[in-house]
């Protein structure tokens, strides 16, 4: 089955700085990448996908790039702001199959 | 959007008892539902996938006989936790996906979340 590793698990930045949050995946039967923020005592939040045509994708501070050969995805959140701290989760799936998720990074950007 | 609702959104329980969650749909109808587990700092972890009139996949570890899932109808699926212990307190999050909802077919809704405390 899909195996989803995810790094850093902590990551701390002064704000307006950028952060970078990366995952790796073992199936390449997997087509679609998902991000979600989760803050305590909620469920995940959807903050940008990725599916496997396209290598990049970007939505105002927030941007994933996807190497299909290297089967890695990575996060970028450009200006942090203090409201961007939570933890951050990727995912993987494939058609048909449950998302499966990396074990998280808790982001905290410091004003 | 689509939305997904839980309830209760939190639950203490006396040790032995049984505690229902409810997970919805609201404006969708939900061909599939996930129930997945959160352990304190870590990640959420599938415990079962239900399609709407079948009985439920459980992942490898995941006991069938205490955590019974039922999805009766596209818009409501059940958890309950039999005979709850001490060690069954987590987080308990669900998710949907439908048909003709969302940007990409396989697009996957959680709900906010179950807060189960067994004493």
């Amino acid at each position: 089955g899909e195996n989803v590793e995810q790094h850093p698990s902590t990551l701390s930045v002064q704000e307006g700085d950028s952060a970078v949050i990366k995952c790796t995946y073992s199936d390449s039967a997997s087509n679609y990448f998902p991000w979600y923020k989760q803050e305590l005592g909620k469920g995940p939040q959807l903050i940008i996908d990725i599916r496997s045509n396209v290598g990049e994708k970007k939505d105002q501070r927030i941007a994933v790039t996807l190497n299909k050969t290297a089967k890695h995805f990575s996060l970028h959140i450009t200006e942090t702001q203090p409201e961007d701290s939570a933890v951050y989760f990727c995912a993987a799936h494939q058609a048909g199959t449950a998302l499966i998720f990396g074990k998280g990074t808790t982001l905290s950007v410091s004003s | 959007g689509a939305v997904v609702s839980q309830h209760p959104s939190r639950v203490i329980c006396k040790s032995g008892t049984s505690v229902k969650i409810e997970c919805r749909s609201l404006d969708f109808q939900a061909t599939t539902m996930f129930w997945y587990r959160q352990f304190p700092k870590q990640s959420l972890m599938l415990m079962a996938t239900s399609n709407e009139g079948s009985k439920a996949t459980y992942e490898q570890g995941v006991e069938k006989d205490k955590f019974l899932i039922n999805h009766a109808s596209l818009t409501l699926s059940t958890l309950t936790v039999t005979s709850a212990h001490p060690e069954d307190s987590s987080f308990y999050i669900c998710s949907a996906r439908g048909v003709d909802v969302g940007s990409w077919a396989d697009e996957q809704f959680f709900g906010p979340g179950t807060r189960l405390t067994v004493l």
